[in-house]
């Protein structure tokens, strides 16, 4: 099995940009989760899908960033117009269900914004 | 939310047994500790989880205290690829907000020396 595979895996941009960060769960996961992670505030969970549905978004920071998922094998996040302060790494992760199973990580997109 | 506590950081030496310990005396009978470790530039990867008993998998044991308030996990061996970050995470299956979230704190800094 191949993982979690996001792309790309490292994106330089200019403030006012935008920027669309992919992910590919492995097949037959249900769930869908992305997370940012800082140095000043860890690994936060920004949203997650259940079989290609947004269940949960309320960790979205605000109307810049956007989440889609239009099929069980894709997903993407985007933020327009993106700032510095979205400078992050960006983790997609997914699992066979969203209550109970494992979560398996992707490598994640490390994102600078100047 | 239940909340957990660990160490910012702990040392040890290759080849040795590590406890890793975390607090979490608010804990409900819903959450299942679930442990996750993060390797340097790595997005996280699963350890280990359980609910009441003591757990053991190829990779570490887990061992909950009676009164689940507490748990540790335990590297039988260290080795140099076990230096990560290690996070203590609740996870709840109680319904609400925080149903099957996995919500990081800062985790525990783990050195191995050789």
């Amino acid at each position: 099995d191949a993982g979690v595979i996001q792309s790309p895996r490292h994106e330089v941009t200019e403030m006012g940009q935008e920027v669309t960060l992919r992910c590919k769960p492995i097949s037959g996961h249900n769930s869908l989760f992305w997370y940012r992670q800082t140095m000043m505030r860890g690994l936060e969970l920004l949203i997650y899908f259940n079989n290609n549905v947004p269940i949960d978004d309320s960790g979205m920071p605000e109307d810049r960033f956007s989440a889609k998922m239009p099929n069980a094998s894709f997903s993407t996040l985007k933020i327009q117009p993106s700032e510095p302060r979205d400078s992050a790494v960006y983790f997609c992760a997914s699992s066979r269900d969203y209550y109970q199973e494992t979560q398996y990580f992707g490598p994640g997109t490390r994102l600078l914004v100047l | 939310d239940a909340k957990t506590t660990q160490p910012n950081s702990m040392e040890s030496n290759e080849e040795e047994p590590v406890h890793l310990p975390c607090n979490h005396s608010t804990i409900s009978g819903t959450d299942y500790i679930h442990w996750y470790r993060q390797l340097p530039s790595q997005g996280p990867e699963y350890v280990i989880h359980g609910l009441t008993s003591n757990v053991n998998n190829r990779m570490a044991s887990l061992a909950i205290a009676e009164d689940r308030k507490s748990s540790t996990l335990i590297l039988h061996r260290a080795t140099l690829r076990d230096a990560a970050v290690y996070y203590c995470i609740l996870k709840t299956l109680a319904g609400g907000t925080s149903y099957g979230k996995l919500t990081f704190g800062q985790g525990t800094i783990l050195t191995v020396h050789p």
